[in-house]
């Protein structure tokens, strides 16, 4: 099993800082199945970045991702106040199919 | 626009079985290849429980697989989750989700709004 870790746990900044969110995985991970996800409060998580760097329909450019191998990144250009959230990193193997989510970053108003 | 729209019992005995449907409104179930269940203990986050695809074939999450069944039904565009044996630790807001699938790549593109079960006697 793939283990996802990301780092911090919780980002505290201002508005019209850079965020930048790290996930760490325990395996290399095939570029085309990791994904980064935003949830708040009550919300479902939306679809953000798929494919290590393809944002999601609707998704501000603001909003930026990359990475290879075991290391990946969800960076944030300038944080807006709808931002502060919650962030998780997602990873699929297909042998046999699996799904596994990081423990997600809180990104909260400094 | 295709939306997900969980439903089903918000509680559940010990020992009993949780079963929840996904309904499909805005397109066709058959329109994507993949759909599936994750949940997300209060507090906590987020675990795959498994996938279905339209045509009915299905994988789970190997610390699931023993007590999880999904099914799907065309004819109703729905599809649906089974948890047995549940205890405490299934208490958690159950979302269904469709797939997406660009490119060779697979994500979560559509969740429903979730609906928390309490596993409680």
């Amino acid at each position: 099993e793939i283990v996802l870790t990301q780092s911090p746990g919780t980002l505290s900044l201002s508005p019209g800082e850079r965020a930048t969110l790290s996930c760490r995985a325990s395996q290399s991970v095939n570029s085309n199945y990791l994904a980064w996800y935003q949830q708040k409060p009550g919300q479902a998580p939306r679809l953000l970045i798929y494919g290590t760097s393809s944002r999601a329909t609707g998704i501000p450019d603001r909003f930026s991702g990359s990475g290879s191998g075991t290391d990946f990144t969800l960076t944030i250009s300038r944080l807006e106040p709808e931002d502060f959230a919650v962030y998780y990193c997602q990873q699929y193997r297909s042998s046999p199919p699996r799904y596994t989510f990081g423990q997600g970053t809180k990104l909260e108003i400094k | 626009q295709v939306q997900l729209q969980e439903s089903g019992p918000g509680l559940v005995k010990p020992s009993g079985t949780l079963s929840l449907t996904c309904a499909v409104s805005g397109g066709s179930i058959s329109s994507s290849n993949w759909w599936s269940w994750v949940r997300q203990p209060p507090g906590k986050g987020l675990e795959w429980i498994g996938e279905i695809s339209h045509s009915g074939s299905t994988n789970y999450n190997p610390s699931l697989k023993s007590r999880v069944t999904i099914s799907v039904d065309e004819s109703k565009n729905q599809f649906s989750l089974k948890l047995s044996s549940v205890t405490a630790a299934d208490t958690a807001v159950f979302y269904c989700a469709r797939h997406l699938a660009l490119g060779g790549t697979t994500s979560f593109g559509i969740w429903g709004q979730g609906t928390l079960v309490t596993v409680s006697s």
